[in-house]
Formats: C-alpha cells, structure tokens, sequence
C-alpha cells in the first residue's frame, strides 16, 4: 500500500493571501506527481503533471515544486481569490507495479472574502 | 461536449439488488478507470482497463466488475449490493495506461444502498 499524505487536511485564508500546500510520496520507484483541483459538487481538474525531480510548473497564480529524492511536493498560491476555494488533491504514480495513480487526502482551502 | 460522461449521476436502491453505472468518454482516450470515494473522502483506485489489460485493485470485492462493449465505455456492475457499497464512483480516462498523462474525471455518481 503506497502512503500519500497531504497537509494540512484544511485551510483558511483570508483573500490576498498566499499560500501553500504539502504532499508527501514515497521516494522510492517514483514516476510520476500529479496535482488535482477539485470544487465542490464537481469532478476533479488536473492542475499540473510532474515527472523530474527539481520541476517546477506554473499555471497562472499556482505553482508547484518537486522534490522526488525526498519525496515532496509543494502547492503554492499567490495572492489567493474566493475562486481558488476547493480541495487540492495530489496522487503518485508509481513505476513499480500497475502504473495506478494514488491519490491523497486532499488539502481543502477557504478563501475567505 | 461533456468529456467523460456518467450516469446516472444518482441511484438509489435496496440492499441485494444488482446494479450497472455507464460511463463514456469522447476523448479517444485508450485507458479508462473507476474510483470509488468513500466515507472518508478519499478517492480509490478500483479498476484500471484499456482494450489490452484489466488492472483489478485487489481489495475490490469481486461483487464488482467492469464491462467495456469498446474503448469508449467503461461500465461499472455490482451484484448483491451491500449498505458499505454507498459511496460516490467516479469515472475516469487518461491517454494511455502507464503513461504520466493526467485524468480527465467524470461528474460522479451517487449510489445510495437503502
């Protein structure tokens, strides 16, 4: 059973502020790391796929770190927006095995107005 | 155009009975995939299918299985539906299995086992 740990589970910010995320995997057999945004009574949107350690990828005011050696990715937020309320998921794809992503709990943000 | 499409997006139905939920995608997409989030939230794996390998999670009860009449549909059928069955399954497609490609996941569907 592989251990994908999100943290924190829930988080609330005020609008403006910045924040970010952690996702923890195992450092072993890494393939790949994915992040997920996921709204309320709607289905989960990929937000960024990493495969190299030292990657970092951007998408408007949301960026993302990967450490595979340690096994670690941060999300980050700038600036955040009542609009970026959701449940941030990440998952593991592991290159041992079936190639099935793990997913973790979910980080949940509020942006409060 | 909905990418991957489910339904119904609710059920309910009582303890025994067997049940099907459909799901289709139009992304000519070769792998597709049907998760379960439970009670806790957390979204889990239960198949993983393209037209070449069926990856069965092992804690899956066999109650459950896929059937897929083409690489488009990938339907979820559950005989003996128990009350711990009550749960939201999604439904999900991906390029290629194996690949790093990302899930394009359908709205979910609410089963409710009475």
């Amino acid at each position: 059973i592989l251990n994908v740990e999100q943290s924190p589970q829930s988080l609330h910010v005020q609008e403006g502020d910045s924040t970010n995320f952690t996702c923890s995997f195992p450092s072993s057999n890494f393939y790949a790391l994915h992040w997920y945004r996921w709204e309320t009574a709607k289905s989960p949107e990929a937000l960024f796929v990493m495969t190299l350690n030292g990657d970092e990828k951007k998408k408007g005011r949301i960026s993302a770190t990967l450490n595979t050696k340690e096994g670690y990715s941060y999300l980050y937020i700038k600036g955040s927006q009542p609009e970026d309320s959701a449940t941030y998921l990440c998952a593991f794809l592991s290159g041992a095995g079936s190639y099935q992503l793990t997913f973790g709990k979910g980080t949940k943000l509020s942006v409060i107005p | 155009d909905t990418a991957v499409s489910q339904t119904p997006k609710y059920l309910v139905t009582q303890m025994g009975n067997d049940k099907s939920i459909k799901c289709e995608q139009n992304l000519g997409h070769d792998t597709m995939y049907w998760y379960k989030q439970d009670s806790k939230k957390f979204l889990k794996i239960m198949f993983s299918y393209n037209n070449k390998e069926l990856i069965i999670n092992e804690t899956v009860p066999n109650r459950f299985s896929p059937k897929s009449p083409d690489k488009a549909h990938l339907n979820l059928h559950i005989n003996s539906l128990e009350l711990g069955d009550s749960a939201v399954y999604f439904c999900a497609s991906s390029l290629a299995g194996g690949s790093t490609g990302e899930l394009f996941f359908g709205e979910g569907s609410r089963l409710t086992v009475l």
